[in-house]
């Protein structure tokens, strides 16, 4: 089975701070995604990244970076948190070789973050 | 670009009933389409996957959904609720052949009354 782990399940940061949400996938994936989730909003994705020290901004990627060292994490770092960032935090991975499983996004449990 | 809408973000179903969740997409060329699953404090779990193949496409539960190319819908139904199907259910729409992205709807949350 696929398994994609998220460093937290729950967060509580103060503003200001720098904060670290780690991702690791098992599956030798090559594509790894970050979204958030909130109420009546859906998942909106912030980065992408489809190989190593690769990234491509998504939709709302203000506020947010991404590194991604190793194939297998993906790391999403606030660099100063601000309270309109509480949110559930969804990591995802898909795979890139031909198959009826490509493209198929696999997603962690979330970890959600609340920013005082 | 890609752009999915759910009718509907709350449903309230039987047990025993009918369920249908609508989708609704807008694509500029012939799409993949995708439902998933969220249950309380978890990520999202695939439910099926629609990818130019057969146009009704079966998946996971009892789940299963029919792309129709001229209503551009791929609305998910299942025949006969049950209670562990309450849950949030996502729509997505990627471009296909390559495209890894997922534009995702706003949800449907999925109430089951005993």
């Amino acid at each position: 089975d696929v398994k994609v782990t998220q460093s937290s399940r729950y967060l509580v940061k103060r503003t200001g701070e720098k904060v670290f949400l780690e991702c690791v996938q098992d599956m030798d994936h090559e594509n790894m995604f970050w979204y958030r989730q909130d109420p009546g909003l859906g998942l909106r994705l912030i980065y992408f990244s489809y190989d190593v020290k690769m990234k491509e901004k998504g939709d709302i990627p203000e506020g947010y970076s991404v590194s991604r060292e190793k194939k297998e994490r993906f790391s999403l770092i606030l660099e100063s948190a601000s309270t309109n960032q509480t949110s559930m935090y969804l990591c995802a991975s898909s795979s890139r070789i031909q198959g009826k499983l490509r493209e198929t996004q696999y997603f962690g449990p979330g970890t959600r973050l609340l920013v005082l | 670009a890609q752009s999915v809408t759910q009718l509907g973000s709350h449903v309230s179903v039987s047990e025993g009933a009918l369920v249908l969740l609508r989708c609704n997409y807008s694509s500029s060329v012939p799409p993949y389409l995708f439902w998933y699953v969220q249950y309380p404090n978890q990520g999202l779990q695939l439910l099926l996957k629609y990818t130019s193949a057969a146009t009704l496409v079966k998946g996971i539960n009892g789940f299963e959904a029919e792309f129709k190319k001229s209503e551009t819908s791929f609305h998910l139904t299942k025949p006969s609720a049950h209670m562990s199907d309450a849950a949030e259910y996502f729509c997505a729409v990627s471009a296909g052949g390559g495209n890894e992205k997922l534009t995702f709807g706003t949800g449907t949350r999925l109430t089951i009354i005993p």
